[in-house]
Order: structure tokens, then sequence, then C-alpha cells
């Protein structure tokens, strides 16, 4: 069993179109996270959820934004996709006893021509 | 504000010999230090972490890194590298204020290659 999974894997789209990338987590946990990993492999924080609650919000566009329908899912979705969006974003959770380590999915190839 | 830096974006190494990946820190307070490895095209997988247990830390596929204080570091070590060890791995750090967030920063990461 896939223990955090995101769809779709990849996603090539135009400028200026809305998408949406999901995630979905079966480990139980109740804080879920994404991070944005651009063409030079690195990765930062873009949001934090607790208990579908936003709780860190790192100085991104407007245009993105996450929505928790509960504990299990976090999606993202971006409006008016810009050529700097072309990125990997990673879904990751972390929550009970050990909650200050997170489980990454495999990650979303966004491409925007 | 915390940051990671890691010495070396690119390390190569022989089939066999040892591998010493570094990483320094700057934190305000005693953190939580991650070795995550990121094969190619694949996600993030959790090697070994430090949660102020032991500064001795044992991880995954053999791997192990040393915390030390007085050094800010937490560099990652392999007796004997295998080809299948050729992957970006990053270093992060998540601080200890907790509540139900630990935001991870992460280093550049560096990219390990294996010759055979």
């Amino acid at each position: 069993d896939t223990a955090v999974s995101q769809t779709p894997k990849y996603l090539v789209t135009q400028m200026g179109n809305d998408k949406s990338i999901k995630c979905e987590q079966n480990l139980g946990h109740d804080t879920m996270y994404w991070y944005k990993q651009d063409s030079k492999k690195f990765l930062k924080i873009m949001f934090s959820y607790n208990n579908k609650e936003l709780i860190i919000n790192e100085t991104v566009p407007n245009r993105f934004s996450p929505k928790s329908p509960d504990k299990a899912h976090l999606n993202l979705h971006i409006n008016s996709l810009e050529l700097g969006d072309s990125a990997v974003y990673f879904c990751a959770s972390s929550g009970g006893i050990l909650r200050e380590t997170q489980y990454f999915g495999p990650g979303t190839r966004l491409l925007v021509l | 504000a915390q940051s990671v830096t890691q010495l070396g974006s690119h390390v190569s190494v022989s089939e066999g010999a040892l591998v010493l990946l570094r990483c320094n820190y700057s934190s305000s307070v005693p953190p939580y230090l991650f070795w995550y490895v990121q094969y190619p095209n694949q996600g993030l997988q959790l090697l070994l972490k430090y949660t102020s247990a032991a500064t001795l830390v044992k991880g995954i596929n053999g791997f192990e890194a040393e915390f030390k204080k007085s050094e800010t570091s937490f560099h990652l070590t392999k007796p004997s590298a295998h080809m299948s060890d050729a992957a970006e791995y990053f270093c992060a750090v998540s601080d200890r204020s907790g509540g139900s967030n630990y935001k991870l920063t992460f280093g550049k990461g560096t990219l390990l290659t294996v010759n055979p």
C-alpha cells in the first residue's frame, strides 16, 4: 500500500490554465505539507495543514490555493499557471508520536508550456 | 531562522569506497536533523534522523550519521559504496518549536555518483 500518494504523476499544460494536484495519505497522520522542488533540485515548503487548518503559508503567490477536505487529503489548486511554476511538487505527511518525521509522496512533475 | 549547508553539490566515489556527505546546520535551538535520499524521478525517502537520543544514528541501507553539536554538523557516511547508492541526498533540519508542525528546511542536495 502506498503511504502518501499523489495524482497525477505528470502534468503538462499551457500557460494561463488552472490545474489541481491531489494528495492522499493512509498513515493516519493529522498534518500534511506541500513542498516545491525547482529545476536545481532545491526543496522549499509551501504550505502545511493540521487537522484541515492552514498552519504554514510560506509567501506563496495567491494563485496557489491548498484545500484540505479531510485529514487524509490535501489538494493544491493553481490558477493562471506561469512558466515559473514548472517544478516537482511533493506532498508529505506527519503525525502520531513521531510527528517530527515527514513522509513524502512520489511527486507531481508539472511542466508549463 | 534555520539553515542547512551541504558542502559539495557532487560527490563521486568508487564502488566499495567510503561515502562521506557533509551537512552543517544553523539553528537557535537544538534541532531535529534528517537525511533523505531521492532516486531519479522518485520521491524522497527517509534515510535516518537525529532527535536527541544517541548522537550516532544508524539508518537504512548501511548509512549512518553523527550529530556533533560543537561543529553544528550531521555528516552522512557509509563504509562501502554500492552502485545502487547513486542518488541525490538531502540534509534537512526542523525546529522543535513544535505544536503540530515541523517545517523542514532543506540543504541544496548532494548528488552521489558511484563508479564501477
